[in-house]
């Protein structure tokens, strides 16, 4: 039983370049979350997806930043025009349809996302 | 006011000791989960230890506890027995809520502490 996929683990774009960051949940998940690291940091939420829907982005920002998950293939985080401070490393997470209350978010190893 | 404080940034242990990592939340509701993730050097997240707030014994997982005081809004991890592999950051997170979906999902993360396990 795979976990929670991420590719690519690591990824080098110019400025003003996009980055396209995909997540494949773990089998039977329908939900997923994106969360991002900045250096030294712990994680901050940034979007919950469900299948063809956008449950939650309070914590994406406003511009240059969209999130989908497709009712076919991996959920996707695009960033359009990175720019230096886009550097850190994003994380996906996923869970199960169930009402599980417990560690029901199971992490992905991340992609680490370098701006030059 | 920060949802989740992690006071040590950095903390020292000699192999085989047991050593406690501090965590205290803020939170207003009453049905809330806290959660301990481990991330070592290669950079993934690792599940570690969850309570719930309507738990009343400590959770405990092998070699590590969590020393749950609800009335102090206190969740420190503590792990016996250190061993070298140990050494990594560890980070406390809290879900506000019962986590059967709706707006009950986010997990709200400490800064963390970067543990070192001596030989």
């Amino acid at each position: 039983n795979a976990g929670v996929m991420q590719n690519p683990r690591h990824l080098v774009r110019r400025r003003g370049q996009e980055a396209r960051l995909r997540c494949s949940p773990m089998k039977g998940h329908s939900h997923v979350y994106w969360y991002r690291q900045l250096p030294e940091e712990g994680l901050k939420f940034m979007v919950y997806l469900q299948k063809e829907n956008i449950i939650d982005e309070s914590g994406m920002p406003k511009e240059r930043f969209s999130a989908e998950f497709p009712k076919e293939g991996p959920s996707i985080l695009r960033i359009q025009q990175v720019v230096r401070g886009d550097s850190a490393a994003y994380f996906c997470a996923s869970s199960p349809p169930s009402t599980r209350s417990s560690y029901e978010q199971y992490f992905g190893p991340g992609t680490r996302l370098t701006v030059t | 006011a920060q949802k989740i404080t992690q006071t040590q940034p950095g903390m020292f242990v000699q192999e085989k000791e047991a050593v406690t990592l501090d965590c205290t939340y803020d939170t207003s509701d009453q049905s809330y989960g806290l959660f301990w993730y481990k991330q070592p050097s290669s950079g993934e997240m690792i599940f570690l230890i969850y309570q719930g707030s309507y738990d009343e014994q400590n959770a405990t997982e092998g070699r590590y506890s969590l020393n749950f005081q609800k009335a102090r809004k206190s969740a420190n991890l503590v792990i016996s027995a250190s061993q070298l592999g140990d050494s990594a950051m560890y980070f406390c997170a809290m879900r506000e809520g019962p986590g059967s979906g709706g707006s009950n999902y986010k997990l709200t993360f400490g800064k963390g502490t970067l543990l070192t396990v001596n030989p």
